[in-house]
This record gives C-alpha cells, structure tokens and sequence, in this order.
C-alpha cells in the first residue's frame, strides 16, 4: 500500500526557516512521480505550493517562490520543502501528495500533514 | 496563474437528493492533443487529508462511489452527487492541472438539510 508521511512541522518564529520531510513507502518510488506540497491555513481552503517532477524540475506558486525550495533524496524515497523566510501567511497543514501515474491524472495518495505555525 | 472558481461557497440538501457544485475556471483546460480537461475535484472532510474523486473532469476514481459524477469541458464544470448520503458532508474543490501553479477552487461546503 503506497504510503505519503510528513514531519518536521513545529513552532517558528518570524523570519525563521524549517525544513519539512514527505516519507513515501509502498510500491512506488519518487523518482518516477511528480511530488506535489499543499497547505492549508486554518479554517481555510487547499493552496497549491509546490512540485518537483520526475524530471526533477521544479515549479512554485507566486507567494513562495524564492523562499521555499523543494527538492527529493530518491535513496531515501522522501521530499522536502524547505521553508524560509516566514511570516504568519505560512502557518498551517502542509500535505505532500503523489501525481497520479499511467492515464489518470490528479493528487491521488496523500499524506495525514504537518503542522506549521509561525508566531513570536 | 488560472483563477478558479466555485459556487456556492455552501449549499445544503437533503439526504437522498441531488448536490451540485459548480467550478470554473480563468481559461479552458481542454487540450486538444489528448482531448482532455485537466480538472479534478477533491473531496475534504474534517481532520483528514482530501481526497481525490474525479480526473480529467469526468472520470471517477478507484472506489468512489457512482454517485460521484463530474461533467463540463473548457471552463465550466460540474460535480454532481446523487442520492445524497449523510458521509457526503466535507469539502468540496476543484483543481486545474492544466497549468503550473496548478490553483484550486475556493472550496464549497455541504452540509445536510
């Protein structure tokens, strides 16, 4: 059963920095998926943020681009997304989720999230 | 960045009714090399991670119910859930994969009447 697990969420101050991790298990391996982050403020909705591709190209939504990076360790079949460089727009659930392979399309294996929370 | 769009932001139906929600979006998601629409809708209930209900605007995913149903191509697009069951109250969102930042809806709310 293919399996998404995220950590490294915590309590960071203005203008500090986290590294978030997205384990996968299961019958499938990183390198041939696009791996998707996606948060959601409390109580809002669903906010696209970043993909790394198969390819191992990456592309961000607007309002991280230049201070998240993700990136991939394909031998430890694992994502990150390091945040840097955060305000109080940052806190919420970040969710790393799988493209869908072969003739499907869409986010379909998700992680349960971790939780970001920015405050002095 | 292609801007969608759902409504209602909430609706209410009865149980054993029809649900729809509407989403659409800023420019088409059809691509005409594959034919395709490159939507999806999510499903979220509380606490839980969405999960995904329809690809390519109408096709329904592994185990999901047939109550589950997307139409729509270009811009304008539609879940429908029928026969509405009480496990139905979540989240509602579309997403475009057409083109990266690949944005979702604002999300719609259903709830029972």
């Amino acid at each position: 059963d293919v399996q998404l697990e995220e950590s490294g969420g915590d309590l960071v101050q203005p203008g500090g920095s986290l590294r978030l991790s997205c384990a996968a298990s299961g019958l499938f391996s990183i390198h041939n998926t696009d791996m998707t982050w996606v948060r959601q403020a409390p109580g809002k909705g669903l906010e696209w943020v970043s993909v790394i591709r198969s390819s191992g190209i990456a592309e961000y939504a607007d309002s991280v681009k230049g201070r998240f990076v993700i990136s991939r360790d394909i031998l430890k079949n694992t994502i990150y997304l390091q945040v840097n460089s955060v305000g109080p727009e940052d806190t919420g659930i970040y969710f790393c989720a799988r493209e869908a392979t072969g003739d499907t399309r869409g986010l379909d294996v998700w992680g349960q999230g971790t939780t970001v929370t920015v405050s002095s | 960045e292609i801007v969608m769009t759902q409504s209602p932001d909430s609706l209410a139906v009865s149980l054993g009714e029809r649900a729809t929600i509407t989403c659409t979006s800023s420019q088409s998601l059809f691509w005409s090399s594959n034919n395709k629409d490159y939507l999806a809708w999510y499903q979220q209930k509380p606490g839980h991670p969405p999960k995904l209900l329809i690809y390519w605007a109408s096709a329904r995913q592994s185990g999901v119910p047939a109550r589950f149903s997307g139409s729509g191509s270009g811009t304008d697009f539609t879940l429908t859930i029928s026969n509405l069951q009480a496990e139905d109250v979540a989240v509602y969102y579309c997403q475009q994969h057409y083109d990266s930042p690949y944005t979702f809806g604002q999300g719609t709310r259903l709830e029972i009447k």
